[in-house]
């Protein structure tokens, strides 16, 4: 059973459009990561959320914890070619417990 | 700044054959954790350690060991290598809050 659910698994959008991926979960967790990876590289951090309800803003990116910190959203706006990769969420559900990934969605933003 | 390393980059195992992949962090993160990610895949937990000398199976263990004996180094070492291990190899650490950094990943393939 996947702790963390990712949707969609693929995308692929024209450069500009606006794109929402999802990551949810039953469980409830005391921080939520995102991070994205290029091929051939390991996983970047691009962000961390820990309070129910928190958005956090990166350039063009949005990132959104859920009021129950079971679940977590990442908004892109305007997507540029640049941003095509592997985009991951990640998160600690409390005390000693392991950095649990999902499966990811892999973004194709064409020119 | 050094990071997460990896030794090696790549590798090449005959069936059978064993090997351990090295990792280090110079970051003084209490927190270490060996992945694999299989072609188009999300990462899946192996193993992962949140001290020196305390260390706890993830999701696939199954085909491996790991050691904890220093805050700096956690290897992953294969004893009886087999085809369905052919995959990129991710180590990363983290302190307690689960934002991690990852080494650039072992590629290994057994034939």
């Amino acid at each position: 059973t996947q702790l963390l659910e990712q949707s969609p698994q693929f995308l692929s959008i024209q450069e500009g459009e606006n794109l929402t991926v999802y990551c949810n979960s039953s469980s409830v967790f005391s921080s939520l990561q995102w991070y994205r990876q290029e091929p051939g590289e390991g996983p970047v951090l691009l962000v961390t959320v820990v309070t129910g309800g928190e958005v956090k803003k990166l350039k063009r990116l949005t990132f959104q914890f859920g009021d129950a910190r079971k679940d977590s959203s990442l908004h892109i706006t305007a997507a540029q070619p640049g941003d095509t990769g592997l985009y991951l969420c990640a998160g600690v559900i409390s005390g000693n417990t392991p950095l649990v990934f999902g499966k990811g969605t892999r973004l194709s933003v064409i020119a | 700044n050094a990071g997460v390393t990896q030794t090696p980059k790549f590798r090449i195992l005959k069936i059978g054959q064993s090997m351990t992949l090295q990792c280090t962090q110079d970051m003084n993160h209490n927190y270490m954790y060996w992945y694999r990610q299989d072609p188009g895949m999300g990462l899946k937990l192996i193993y992962y350690s949140v001290g020196a000398g305390i260390t706890d199976k993830g999701e696939v263990p199954n085909g491996y060991n790991v050691s904890r004996s220093t805050t700096e180094d956690f290897p992953l070492r294969l004893e009886l290598a087999a085809p369905s291990q052919t995959s990129v190899y991710f180590c990363a650490s983290s302190y307690r809050d689960g934002e991690a950094f990852f080494g650039q990943g072992t590629r290994l393939t057994v034939v």
